[in-house]
């Protein structure tokens, strides 16, 4: 199965701030998807990130808010620009691959995002 | 209408007691379906995927698919402490393509 390295795994910004987190996966993979997931909710759906093309974003997420970068197979940034209190959360990213027996998607460990 | 419901429980079985765990979606096109495990500050973990009606076993869970009534659970056998989590449920929906829908989670805890 696909392992993926997130980073950092957690991080306290200043309001009015920008956080970039990185994703890094060991083999090569068509779509990253990036996902938030706010204290005590399920998990939402940022953007999918194809390598050579716009990120495709979900009702609600704008670029301008959550740039994403996929600059080869293997690697994603997201970056969460002026930060405000209501943006912290869990950020995720995820890929298909095969996990314990079934195919599906496979989680990076996650950012956990404080803004102060 | 949610396009995945779940019960947020908590959902409290006795060890050694088989787990129930359901689902239900809105879109009657959903082809895949997934159940995932998030122990608290992890991230999801894959258990299972399904994607036609009847039953998938692998060790012991069950995944139960009924796409007619637009459900599907996971069974946990023998339950463990270990599987204290929260159970995400996940689908894809028609013209979604390869994007996961997840639904708010059920809670469990098994209890010595």
């Amino acid at each position: 199965s696909a392992v993926i390295s997130q980073k950092p795994s957690r991080d306290i910004c200043q309001r009015g701030t920008s956080l970039t987190i990185q994703c890094q996966v060991d083999s090569q993979v068509t779509m990253m998807f990036w996902y938030r997931q706010q204290p005590g909710q399920s998990l939402t759906l940022i953007a999918t990130a194809n390598q050579g093309s716009e990120a495709t974003y979900e009702s609600g997420f704008v670029i301008d808010k959550f740039p994403i970068s996929r600059p080869n197979l293997t690697f994603s940034t997201l970056t969460v620009s002026n930060m405000s209190p209501e943006d912290s959360s869990i950020y995720l990213c995820s890929v298909e691959g095969q996990g314990s027996g079934s195919y599906g998607y496979t989680f990076g460990s996650g950012t956990r995002l404080t803004v102060v | 209408q949610k396009e995945v419901e779940q019960n947020s429980g908590p959902l409290s079985v006795p060890e050694g007691a088989i787990a129930s765990l359901n689902c239900t979606y809105s879109d009657r096109g959903s082809q895949s379906f997934f159940w995932y495990r998030q122990y608290s500050g992890k991230s999801p973990e894959l258990i299972m995927s399904i994607y036609s009606n009847g039953d998938k076993e692998d060790g012991r869970f069950t995944a139960q698919l009924n796409k007619a009534s637009q459900y599907v659970s996971l069974l946990i056998r023998d339950s463990q402490p270990s599987d204290s989590a929260t159970y995400l449920c996940a689908v894809t929906l028609t013209g979604g393509g390869n994007k996961l829908t997840f639904g708010t989670g059920t809670q469990l805890k098994v209890e010595l």
